[in-house]
């Protein structure tokens, strides 16, 4: 079974620009979380979805968005970017929402200059 | 709010000594707990997980027991290779219905021939 997908892999942005960031969970996973990581900050919790609703949301200003799609895909979205928004972005996939284990992807590497 | 408090690395070691990572957490109610691992470049991986007291998570030969009278969760194994060599990362779910983590800062483990 594929793992958790996320593209694009590597991304570089100027501040003031926008970026989606795309995620594919294993397949049959209905829930997708996604994670901001910094050196500074460390990993921190963004959102989470689950059937398309969101249920949860991290301490992050409005630019950060999100939404996923009847067939669990989620983008999260970033507007007016910030040179702090330069992070690895992940995404994560679990079978149901019931505090169900998280599987990761490889992340979005995003830089903004 | 919950936290997970790790030791802090690097933690440097020759191949086929024992390894000990500190992990302790504070928590209402009663959370799952993880230990994730990220090699260079990628993202995060599951290595165990435990989601009640006295529960003993273990996997390649890494374990750690869910203390709820120390909450502490430390990982160990008994004998590293240098393909151990990572950042390692203990985190809590913070309860049923929701699917967010909370992490700790991360430990790097370096294993030298």
């Amino acid at each position: 079974k594929a793992g958790v997908t996320q593209t694009p892999r590597y991304l570089i942005k100027t501040r003031g620009q926008q970026v989606t960031l795309s995620c594919s969970p294993i397949s049959g996973h209905r829930s997708v979380s996604w994670y901001q990581q910094t050196p500074g900050q460390g990993l921190q919790f963004l959102f989470e979805y689950f059937s398309e609703t969101q249920r949860n949301k991290g301490n992050f200003p409005g630019r950060f968005s999100g939404r996923q799609f009847s067939n669990s895909r989620s983008e999260m979205n970033v507007s007016t970017l910030e040179l702090g928004d330069s992070a690895l972005y992940l995404c994560a996939s679990s079978l149901d929402a019931g505090g169900e284990t998280q599987y990761f992807g490889p992340g979005t590497r995003l830089l903004v200059l | 709010g919950n936290s997970v408090t790790q030791m802090e690395g690097p933690v440097t070691l020759s191949e086929e000594a024992f390894l000990t990572i500190n992990c302790t957490y504070t928590a209402t109610g009663y959370p799952s707990l993880f230990w994730y691992v990220q090699y260079p470049g990628e993202g995060l991986q599951l290595l165990l997980k435990a989601t009640k007291a006295d529960d003993k998570g273990s996997n390649k030969g890494f374990e750690a027991t869910y203390r709820k009278e120390t909450t502490s969760f430390h990982l160990e194994k008994g004998s590293v290779q240098v393909s151990d060599s990572a950042v390692y990362f203990c985190a809590l779910s913070e309860g049923t219905g929701f699917q967010k983590l909370v992490f700790g800062t991360g430990t790097r483990l370096l294993v030298s021939p």
